[in-house]
């Protein structure tokens, strides 16, 4: 079983609050993700880092920001959250050998 | 053009019977494949994973990858109502590392 965990699970947030979603991995990965998903849609690549002191943005325009000043931690910030934000966020992660790839549970997340 | 394409589904077959779902690709620097199951409201779940042309069996599952024809696909053999979920295909690029995704096939199976 993979080791990747996301904190919160659920989280319901008013508009304009800032919030930090918590993506952590215990295998040692070098690679790590940040995907976005709406229900019943595919998912959408926001950032990823392929290691520390790294980051990328993806394939879909974000108004999030992302660290990794830790190997392990890949946190995911907003600063400003609108009902836009409301969906999906799913953390992953890779190993240096371009191995398979592994999810975290997820983060449901709702601004109102 | 999307980098990956899968087919697009909605699949609906019954039990027992053979699925076959289907991705292409467009870049030449994709060189490892994965298939992951994804149910409703959760993460997706890691099915299968290869790196070189040819077959790779796993139970029920068959990964195929033809590099040539830039083509991936998923055979569940025997299927199962409880295989009926989101099926993704995804690809790691070896030059810049992005993990890219298919847009998914949603599978049902009929008891």
């Amino acid at each position: 079983e993979a080791d990747i965990y996301q904190t919160p699970r659920y989280l319901v947030i008013g508009t304009g609050k800032k919030i930090t979603l918590e993506c952590s991995q215990t295998m040692g990965h070098d690679k790590m993700y940040w995907y976005q998903q709406d229900p019943g849609m595919e998912l959408h690549l926001i950032h990823y880092s392929y290691g520390v002191n790294s980051t990328e943005k993806g394939d879909l325009s974000s108004e999030s920001t992302v660290s990794r000043i830790r190997t392990e931690h890949f946190p995911l910030t907003l600063e400003s959250a609108r009902p836009s934000h409301t969906s999906q966020y799913l953390c992953a992660s890779s190993g240096q050998m371009n191995t398979e790839a592994f999810f975290g549970q997820g983060t449901r997340l709702t601004v109102v | 053009q999307k980098e990956v394409e899968q087919d697009p589904g909605p699949l609906s077959v019954p039990e027992g019977a053979i699925v076959s779902l289907n991705c292409t690709y467009s870049n030449s620097a994709f060189q490892y494949f994965m298939w992951y199951r994804q149910y409703s409201r959760k993460g997706p779940e890691l099915l299968m994973y290869t790196y070189s042309s040819g077959n790779k069996e796993d139970g029920r599952f068959t990964a195929q990858v033809d590099k040539s024809s830039k083509y991936i696909s998923l055979f569940i053999r025997d299927s199962q109502p409880s295989d009926s979920a989101t099926y993704l295909c995804a690809m790691i690029s070896y030059n810049d590392y992005k993990l890219s995704f298919g847009a998914g096939t949603t599978v049902t199976v009929r008891a």
